[in-house]
Order: structure tokens, then sequence, then C-alpha cells
């Protein structure tokens, strides 16, 4: 199976902030990859798709690079609702896996 | 509107069964894989089965293969994952999610999930 490491695993920000998390693959996964944010009580939401591509209603603070093993989620300027927690997945292979999640706190 | 529904979650003791549903509207059922993701308490994501239209091609995760079958039922709409021989460590809530559709294999929707407490 593809192993997905994100880093850091609890990432404490302020409102305003511009905040990156990194996402890595045991393997190359093209540009194969989605990025979700959960928040507690909630189901997960899609906010990119192959690695970059914004899912519709996303806010434009949003964006997603790279390609291969290297990944990064970045938030422009951190909002009070984008404090939650972000999960990155491989769906290269058809046996998906996710990172273990990056919780960005206050 | 996407709409998917969870149910059948509980209480089970070490070793018991149980089943799972997870019904949809919204889209063209066949046209759409369609997966059950868990997330224990604690713990991130895992990605437990996945199955496409006429139930074909159909996966699971490592760690609850051989014990659990995912199935679809086309009239119904429906989705199931029938779990049996649990184990302490398969308390979670698990949630069916869609796929994008068209190859597009990224998870667009999600239901609110269903919680499911292994316990003696």
């Amino acid at each position: 199976d593809i192993l997905m490491t994100q880093s850091p695993s609890t990432l404490s920000a302020s409102v305003g902030d511009r905040i990156t998390i990194t996402c890595r693959a045991s393997q190359s996964i093209s540009t194969w990859l989605a990025w979700y944010q959960r928040k507690p009580g909630t189901a997960p939401k899609l906010l990119i798709y192959k690695a970059s591509i914004l899912e519709s209603g996303v806010p434009s603070r949003f964006s997603g690079s790279g390609s291969g093993t290297e990944f990064t989620l970045t938030i422009s300027s951190l909002q009070p609702d984008d404090f939650a927690t972000y999960y990155c997945q491989q769906y290269d292979s058809v046996l998906y896996t996710f990172g273990q999640g990056t919780k960005l706190e206050i | 509107e996407v709409q998917l529904v969870e149910s059948g979650g509980g209480l089970v003791k070490p070793g018991g069964s149980l089943r799972l549903s997870c019904a949809t509207s919204g889209f063209t059922f066949d046209n759409y894989i369609i997966n059950w993701v868990r997330q224990a308490p604690g713990r991130g994501l895992e990605w437990v089965s996945s199955i496409g239209g006429g139930n074909r091609n159909i996966y699971y995760g490592d760690s609850v293969k051989g014990r659990f079958t995912i199935s679809r039922d086309s009239a119904k709409k429906s989705l199931y994952l029938q779990m049996n021989s649990l184990r302490v460590e398969d308390t979670a809530i698990y949630y069916c999610a869609r796929e994008g559709g068209s190859g597009r294999r990224y998870l667009d929707h999600w239901g609110q999930g269903t919680l499911v407490t292994v316990s003696s």
C-alpha cells in the first residue's frame, strides 16, 4: 500500500496567517491527490483534487500544489472557519490511503 | 441534491456482526463508485472498501479483508457493508462516500456517518 505522511501533525496559527501543510507519498502518485477538511461532528469535505484543482465552492484562499511524491496545501489568509483537521488522500492506487491528518489550531 | 445517509451502526460484542446501509439520492446510482471510509476515536481517516456499478471492481483495505463484504443494490440505490468477526479496533464512525464519476476517483460527497462500537 502507498503510505501517505503529513506534516506537521498539529499546526498553531492565527487569523490572517499563511500556512502550508505537506503531504508525502511513499511512491510516485503523479497528481492523483485530494485534500479534505474535517470539522468535529461533520463529514469530511473535499477541498482540492488532482493535487491543485479547487473543488467548486471552496474559497480561493485554499490552493494545492505538487506532483510525484511531495504535495502541499496552502491557506493564504486563515479565517476563523478554517480551523479544522486536514487530510490528504492518494487515489493513484485502487487501494486508497489517507495521511494521518494535520490539526490546525488557533 | 446529492445525498448519502448511513444507518445500521450500534453496539456489538467482539466477534459479532453488523450490517451498515447507505441510502443515496440525487444522482444516477449505477454510474458511480462508492466507498466506505471510517474514523476511529482519536485517529485519522481510514479507507475501508469500494465498489463499482453492477457490484464490480470491489476492493478492501488490509485491515478488513476477509471479514467485511461490500455490496450494492441498484433498485434501492443503496450501499451495504456486512461486517463479521468484529474487533474492538473496528470501533469507528463509518462514512459512505461517492467518487466524482467518470474516472474522477476523489470522494466528492460524503454521508454524515454511523457509529459502530465494538465492546464487551
